[in-house]
């Protein structure tokens, strides 16, 4: 299996775009993640999707940002419009279900730059 | 309410001496516990887990880690470091997700190791 794939890897982009992060999880898992990582904050939570459906979405940070999982083997994560202050490393994130006991498998992130 | 607390920010060794970096946690009932390791620039990586089935955990690369429940901690070692371990390590905690039966995971603030030569 290839693992978690997110896309792109690095984006630069200048605030007020639009920014589109990719993720395709491990096939057969049932929850997908996006999680943002900055050095103020560490790693927080931003949504997580159990069967394509959005389970918690307490952690997206405002309605600039929006999520969705038209398939179980795709997730997008949308800004827009960006700002400065968004910049970070976002981590999408796959799990099959063991009840408390689950192993998430993370992708190798996006770095965002907004300038 | 559950959560981790990792109790140093930074911890330094030489290699082929010993490590150890610690956590505590606070859950209200029976926990399951992780550690994940972050090289730079990449994802994160499951170390190991605590399940309930011992205390003693072992994972990958030759770390391991001891639950304590009188002592609410679930420190990692290592008997020998290595200059590839030389990453960020993340203590997390599981906690059900109100209303399921899943559990999300709630992450420490982390500790970055520094390996000597």
């Amino acid at each position: 299996d290839a693992g978690v794939i997110q896309s792109p890897r690095h984006e630069v982009t200048e605030m007020g775009q639009e920014v589109t992060l990719r993720c395709k999880p491990i096939s057969g898992h049932d929850y997908l993640f996006w999680y943002r990582q900055t050095m103020m904050r560490g790693l927080e939570l931003l949504i997580y999707f159990n069967n394509n459906v959005p389970i918690d979405d307490s952690g997206m940070p405002e309605d600039r940002f929006s999520a969705k999982m038209p398939n179980a083997s795709f997730s997008t994560l949308k800004i827009q419009p960006s700002e400065p202050r968004d910049s970070a490393v976002y981590f999408c994130a796959s799990s099959p279900f063991r009840g408390l006991y689950n192993e998430q498998f993370f992708g190798p992130g996006t770095r965002l730059t907004v300038l | 309410a559950q959560s981790v607390t990792q109790l140093d920010s930074h911890v330094s060794v030489s290699e082929g001496t010993p490590v150890l970096l610690r956590c505590n946690y606070s859950s209200s009932y029976s926990p399951s516990l992780f550690w994940y390791v972050q090289h730079p620039n990449k994802g994160l990586q499951l170390l190991l887990k605590y399940t309930s089935a011992a205390t003693l955990v072992k994972g990958i690369n030759g770390f391991e880690a001891e639950f304590k429940k009188s002592e609410t901690s679930f420190h990692l070692t290592k008997p020998s470091a290595h200059m590839s371990d030389a990453a960020e390590y993340f203590c997390v905690v599981s906690v059900l997700s109100g209303g399921t039966s899943y559990g999300k995971l709630t992450f420490g603030q982390g500790t970055i190791l520094t390996v000597h030569p």
